[in-house]
């Protein structure tokens, strides 16, 4: 088992510019969710999905889209990438019920 | 809404001792998980210790140990015989068990633990 695994772990874009952070887990999960963490602040929920086809928003949505269109996949896609959106990124799963989430290694991205 | 509040931001302690983490939490619902997350200077997220909502029994997990008050609404971490290794943030987070199962952090603690 990999676990959660994301891609890739640094990445630098100039504003504007749009990208896709990779999140792929292999214990059949049911729920998986986007975190980013900013200093001073904990992690903050962007995006969540409790299955294939079904995603819905958290705390921090605007400026990130997400799909779910296999069980396994979790992309976050950066529309237009502000200096604001500077962060940690983390993708997270858990089964139904067990309550226990597994945390991928985290993306730093950095946008000037 | 549903709110996690560390109250120390930094702690630091000498190897051996014993330290005590801080988490107090705003919920109206009855059924959910408590955790306490590390996240060492490698970035990555590691579960230490989970408490279930209707358990009366504290958890522990070898060193670790929580003091879960759910009248006081507060889970706070105690860690003991500390060591080097156990240097990291501390977040404390929580999870309701019905619906989209959504974590909630705190703001984080940064321990020290020094030689």
């Amino acid at each position: 088992n990999a676990g959660v695994t994301q891609t890739p772990k640094f990445q630098v874009l100039k504003t504007g510019q749009s990208m896709t952070l990779q999140c792929a887990q292999d214990m059949n999960h049911e729920y998986m969710s986007w975190y980013r963490q900013d200093p001073g602040m904990g992690l903050r929920l962007i995006h969540y999905s409790v299955g294939a086809g079904i995603t819905d928003q958290g705390e921090v949505p605007n400026g990130y889209n997400v799909s779910r269109s296999t069980t396994e996949d979790f992309p976050l896609r950066l529309l237009s990438a502000a200096p604001s959106q500077t962060s940690v990124y983390f993708c997270a799963s858990n089964g139904q019920g067990k309550g226990e989430q597994y945390f991928g290694p985290g993306t730093r991205l950095t946008v000037t | 809404a549903q709110t996690v509040t560390q109250s120390q931001p930094e702690m630091s302690v000498q190897e051996a001792e014993t330290v005590t983490l801080s988490c107090t939490y705003d919920t109206s619902e009855n059924n959910y998980y408590l955790f306490w997350y590390k996240q060492p200077p490698s970035r990555q997220m590691i579960l230490v210790i989970r408490q279930e909502a209707y358990k009366q029994q504290n958890a522990t997990e070898n060193r670790f140990s929580v003091n879960f008050q759910k009248a006081a609404k507060s889970f706070s971490l105690k860690i003991s015989d500390s060591q080097l290794g156990d240097t990291a943030m501390y977040f404390c987070a929580f999870l309701i068990i019905q619906g989209a199962q959504k974590l909630v952090f705190g703001q984080g603690t940064r321990l020290t633990i020094n030689p």
